[in-house]
């Protein structure tokens, strides 16, 4: 049983470059979202999709893309990668949007941007 | 906006202890509570879901306590043992239809042999 799996688990980008995190679940969830992790601070929403076709901006949003074309993934586009971007990126995934379900949380993407 | 305070940010004890993680958020208007475990380079694993009816989860040797007028939630750990070893996060959720997450800084736990 697979969960959430996160590609890459490291990259280093240069500022201005674009690239795409790759997130899928083999759990048929609907709902999946997206996360950044900086140190001193807590995970914040970037954008999450309760189901294929549906995404909608978290808490910081600005600088990311993302769609949903099919259930199993949710990628997370940087369309022009800026040193405020390094993070680390966590995607997460849920039966349903229904709050009284657990998480499920990938093991997250190291993103530096030089 | 719900801000989320978890005291102390890191704590260190021998094997065996008893201790209480804590965890404050500001708005009481919560659909339920979670506490996530995060290893070191890892993803987060939820130890426990609180739903705002109830006031204690056990699982194991963990119990989370919620009272959600105060704005306070407690993760309890009996006999800590050095595989405890980890950040704890607290996280309430202000949406009922849908999630809305809000994570606490967390608290780094070290539990010596």
């Amino acid at each position: 049983n697979a969960g959430v799996t996160q590609t890459p688990k490291f990259q280093v980008l240069k500022t201005g470059q674009s690239m795409t995190l790759q997130c899928a679940q083999d759990m048929n969830h609907e709902y999946m979202s997206w996360y950044r992790q900086d140190p001193g601070m807590g995970l914040r929403l970037i954008h999450y999709s309760v189901g294929a076709g549906i995404t909608d901006q978290g808490e910081v949003p600005n600088g990311y893309n993302v769609s949903r074309s099919t259930t199993e993934d949710f990628p997370l586009r940087l369309l022009s990668a800026a040193p405020s971007q390094t993070s680390v990126y966590f995607c997460a995934s849920t039966p349903t949007a229904q709050a009284k379900n657990i998480q499920y949380f990938g093991a997250g993407t190291r993103l530096s941007v030089l | 906006k719900q801000e989320v305070t978890q005291i102390p940010a890191a704590l260190s004890v021998p094997e065996g202890e008893n201790l209480v993680l804590n965890c404050s958020f500001t708005d009481s208007a919560i659909y339920n509570l979670q506490w996530f475990r995060q290893d070191p380079g890892k993803g987060l694993t939820s130890l426990l879901l609180i739903q705002s009816s109830q006031r204690e989860q056990t699982s194991g040797r963990l119990n989370a306590s919620l009272d959600k007028s105060s704005g306070r939630s407690t993760l309890y750990i009996a006999a800590s043992q050095p595989g405890d070893s980890a950040t704890y996060l607290c996280a309430p959720n202000s949406g009922a239809g849908s999630y809305q997450l809000t994570f606490g800084k967390g608290t780094k736990l070290s539990v010596i042999p």
